[in-house]
């Protein structure tokens, strides 16, 4: 069964850093490029970041670049968001998603929520 | 960036009877790179339709796509009530890869 887990959700402060992580499993990683999607509570969803089955190719939304890292580690089947410099904007519930440029996303875990607050 | 444009906001119609959303592109989604999400209150989203017109697995038959270019629908035959959820669009052909706001579908 095909399965992606979120975590490292938490509340920090603005300008405060965080490290997201998911975990796959139920499929061959290294085949698929991966996603990082946020919702806003009561709001629609915003692709964050995505990247490549191999890691050497990855892509930004405007509003995350510059900030936020996307990464994997295929030998352990995860992908990460590295968040700095953080703003109560980016409070959202992050969703990790199988897919990316040129491929829908089949898959997603149940979210990971980040709160930033002082 | 492009741009999606979903209509109507919200649509209220009874069980049995035909929904039909709409995704208007900014410009030409490539290779009709065109997926449809279901989001049910509380739950992730579900991949519906993939490519503008491929039914995800496990799919109702009920649930279909078409379109090219820059405009896309998104049918449901007849509703159920478990159809009560936002439906978003997506182009996922160019990066940034961008949702649509949504079109919000009650069961009256």
């Amino acid at each position: 069964e095909v399965q992606v887990v979120e975590s490292g959700g938490g509340v920090v402060r603005p300008g405060g850093s965080l490290r997201l992580s998911c975990a796959a499993s139920g499929f061959t990683f290294d085949d698929y490029g991966m996603s990082w999607v946020r919702q806003v509570p009561g709001k629609g969803l915003e692709w964050v970041s995505g990247i490549n089955w191999n890691g050497g190719s990855t892509g930004y939304a405007d509003s995350v670049k510059g900030r936020f890292t996307i990464s994997r580690d295929n030998a352990k089947n995860s992908l990460y968001l590295q968040m700095n410099s953080l703003r109560a904007e980016d409070t959202a519930l992050y969703y990790c998603a199988r897919g990316g440029r040129g491929t829908s996303f089949d898959y997603w875990g149940q979210g990971t929520l980040v709160t930033v607050s002082s | 960036e492009i741009v999606l444009t979903q209509s109507p906001g919200t649509l209220s119609l009874s069980p049995g009877e035909r929904a039909t959303l709409s995704c208007r592109a900014s410009q030409s989604v490539s290779s009709s790179y065109l997926a449809w999400y279901q989001q049910k209150p509380g739950q992730a989203p579900r991949l519906l339709i993939y490519g503008a017109s491929g039914r995800a697995t496990g799919i109702p038959d009920r649930f279909s796509g078409s379109g090219s270019g820059t405009d896309f629908t998104l049918t449901i035959s007849r509703l159920e009530p478990e159809d009560l959820a936002v439906y978003y669009c997506q182009q996922y052909g160019t990066s940034p890869l961008t949702f649509g706001p949504g079109t919000k579908v009650d069961i009256k």
